[in-house]
C-alpha cells in the first residue's frame, strides 16, 4: 500500500532535549516535505526537498534541521525543542512538483 | 501562486450534493486549480486537481469557470465521513525549482444526517 509513514504519532517531551522525527514514503517519489499545523494559522510548510541530498527551507524552518540521505526518508530534527514548536506535524511526499501530494497521519507534539 | 477564497463554512445533507466554490480571480495561464481535504486532524487527502477542462474522479467533480477565475467541487453524494476543511489551491505544475502547497483556512464543510 502507497504511504507516508511518520513516527512517532504522539511525543511529548522537555524543552531542549533533542528529538527526531521520522517519515518515511514506500513510493519513490522524489519530492518530500514537512509542515506543522497551529490553530489560527493553518499549514505551514518548515523544510522542503527536490531530492536526496537537495533540501531548502520553507516559511519557517528556525528551530529545525532535516536531511535527506535516501529517497524513501526525510526526518525531521529539533536539536533543542521549546514550547513553541508545540505542534501538529505533517510529512508529504509527491513524485513531482504538481503532482498529487502524499500525507502522513501526522505527529503530535508537545513540549513542555 | 494565485490567491484563493472559500467560504469558511457550509452545511450538507447526507446524501444530497455538496458544491464547494472557490474564488482565484488572479489566476495565471500555467497554474492548476487543486482540492485537498483535511478530516479531524489527518493528514490532508488530495481529491482532485484541472487546469481548465472539467475532471471528475472517484471522489468528486471539479467545474472550472470558462474565464478560469472561479471553479465549483462537487461531492455527489455527501456523507457523514466527507465532513473536513476543504482546501482549493491554486498553483503551477512541474515548477522544478519550487515545491510547496500553501494552504489557506479552507472550508469546513458539515454534512448532517
Amino acid at each position: 500500500e502507497a504511504q507516508v509513514t511518520q513516527n512517532p504519532r504522539y511525543l511529548i517531551t522537555v524543552t531542549g532535549k533533542k528529538l527526531t522525527v521520522t517519515c518515511s514514503q514506500n513510493m519513490n517519489h522524489e519530492y518530500m516535505s514537512w509542515y506543522r499545523q497551529d490553530p489560527g494559522l493553518g499549514l505551514r510548510q518548515i523544510y522542503y526537498s527536490m531530492n536526496v541530498e537537495v533540501t531548502d527551507k520553507g516559511d519557517v524552518p528556525e528551530g529545525y534541521k532535516v536531511s535527506r540521505k535516501e529517497k524513501r526518508n526525510f526526518p525531521l530534527i529539533l536539536e533543542s525543542p521549546s514550547p513553541n514548536q508545540t505542534s501538529l506535524y505533517f510529512c508529504a511526499s509527491s513524485l513531482k512538483t504538481g503532482a498529487e501530494a502524499f500525507f502522513g497521519q501526522g505527529t503530535r507534539l508537545t513540549v513542555v | 501562486d494565485a490567491k484563493t477564497t472559500q467560504p469558511p463554512s457550509m452545511d450538507c445533507a447526507e446524501g444530497r450534493a455538496a458544491n464547494l466554490p472557490c474564488n482565484h480571480s488572479t489566476i495565471s495561464g500555467n497554474e492548476y486549480v487543486y482540492w485537498y481535504r483535511q478530516i479531524h486532524s489527518q493528514g490532508p487527502q488530495y481529491i482532485i486537481h484541472g487546469l481548465k477542462n472539467n475532471e471528475t474522479n472517484e471522489m468528486a467533480s471539479l467545474i472550472i469557470t470558462e474565464d478560469r477565475k472561479s471553479s465549483t467541487l462537487i461531492l455527489p453524494h455527501a456523507t457523514l465521513r466527507d465532513t473536513a476543511v476543504y482546501y482549493c489551491i491554486v498553483r503551477v505544475a512541474r515548477r522544478s525549482n519550487d515545491y510547496k502547497l500553501s494552504f489557506g483556512a479552507g472550508t469546513t464543510v458539515t454534512v448532517r444526517a
